[in-house]
C-alpha cells in the first residue's frame, strides 16, 4: 500500500521568510496530492492540491511542485505570516473520489514576527 | 450550510469499556471517511463508506473497531474493549461520491478519546 513520508516534522521561520515542506510517496499509481492545514484546535482544511498531469500549481503565496519520477512533492509558502502557523499535512491517493487519503505525519510550522 | 459534525467532542472512558462515536456528514455527501489522529502522528485512515455499498474497512487496526452507516447518512464508529493505545482524536470527513475526480474531504471537529 501507499506510504507517505513528510519532512521536516517541525519548521520555524521568521515572518517574511519562505517555508518548504517535502513529501515522498511510494505507490507510483498515486496521482492526486493534496495539502491540508490544521490550525491549533481546529479541523484539517484543504489549502491546495495537485494532480499528476501538472508539475506545479500556485495559489497566491502557496505553491506545490510534483516530481513524478522521483515520487516527491513539496509545499512552498512565500512571505510567511504568523497566521500561517499550523500543522501541514501532505497526502497521496488515486485521483478518484472515494479513495482514502494516505497522509504524512505532519509538519508543525511556526512563524515568528 | 452546516458542516460535518461529530459527537461527543470529548470522551473519557475506562480501559475495557466500549465507546461509540458519532458523525453527521454534510447533507448530500455520500462519501464518509473515518480517520484517527494520534499525538505526533498523521491522519490514519480507518474506514470509508460510499452510499449503500460495502465499506472499505482496510484501515481498521483490529477487530475491536467497527463502524456502520445508517440510511446513507449518520455514521457510528464503535470501539470495543478500549485500550490505552486507542486514545486519539477520531476525525470524520465527508466528500463527493466515487466516480468523480478526488476533491476536498470536509472534516468534522473530531472526538478526543481518552482511555484511562
Amino acid at each position: 500500500g501507499e506510504n507517505v513520508e513528510q519532512h521536516p516534522s517541525t519548521l520555524s521561520v521568521q515572518e517574511g521568510d519562505s517555508a518548504v515542506i517535502k513529501c515522498t510517496y511510494s505507490d507510483s499509481a498515486s496521482n492526486y496530492f493534496p495539502w491540508y492545514k490544521q490550525e491549533l484546535g481546529k479541523r484539517p482544511q484543504l489549502i491546495i492540491d495537485i494532480r499528476s498531469n501538472v508539475g506545479e500549481k500556485k495559489d497566491q503565496r502557496i505553491a506545490v511542485t510534483l516530481n513524478k519520477t522521483a515520487k516527491h512533492f513539496s509545499l512552498h509558502i512565500t512571505e510567511t505570516q504568523p497566521e500561517d502557523s499550523a500543522v501541514y499535512f501532505c497526502a497521496a491517493s488515486i485521483d478518484q473520489a472515494g479513495t482514502a487519503l494516505i497522509f504524512g505525519k505532519g509538519t508543525t510550522l511556526s512563524v515568528s514576527s | 450550510g452546516a458542516g460535518v459534525s461529530q459527537s461527543p467532542s470529548n470522551k473519557v472512558t475506562e480501559k475495557g469499556k466500549d465507546v461509540e462515536l458519532r458523525c453527521d456528514p454534510i447533507s448530500g455527501h455520500t462519501a464518509l471517511y473515518w480517520y484517527r489522529q494520534s499525538l505526533g502522528q498523521g491522519l490514519e485512515f480507518l474506514i470509508y463508506f460510499q452510499g449503500n455499498s460495502a465499506p472499505d474497512k482496510s484501515g481498521l487496526p483490529s477487530d475491536r473497531f467497527s463502524a456502520e452507516r445508517t440510511g446513507g447518512s449518520v455514521s457510528t464508529l464503535t470501539i470495543q474493549r478500549t485500550q490505552q493505545e486507542d486514545s486519539a482524536v477520531y476525525l470524520c470527513a465527508s466528500g463527493l461520491p466515487a466516480g468523480r475526480p478526488q476533491g476536498e474531504q470536509y472534516f468534522g471537529p473530531g472526538t478526543r478519546l481518552t482511555v484511562t
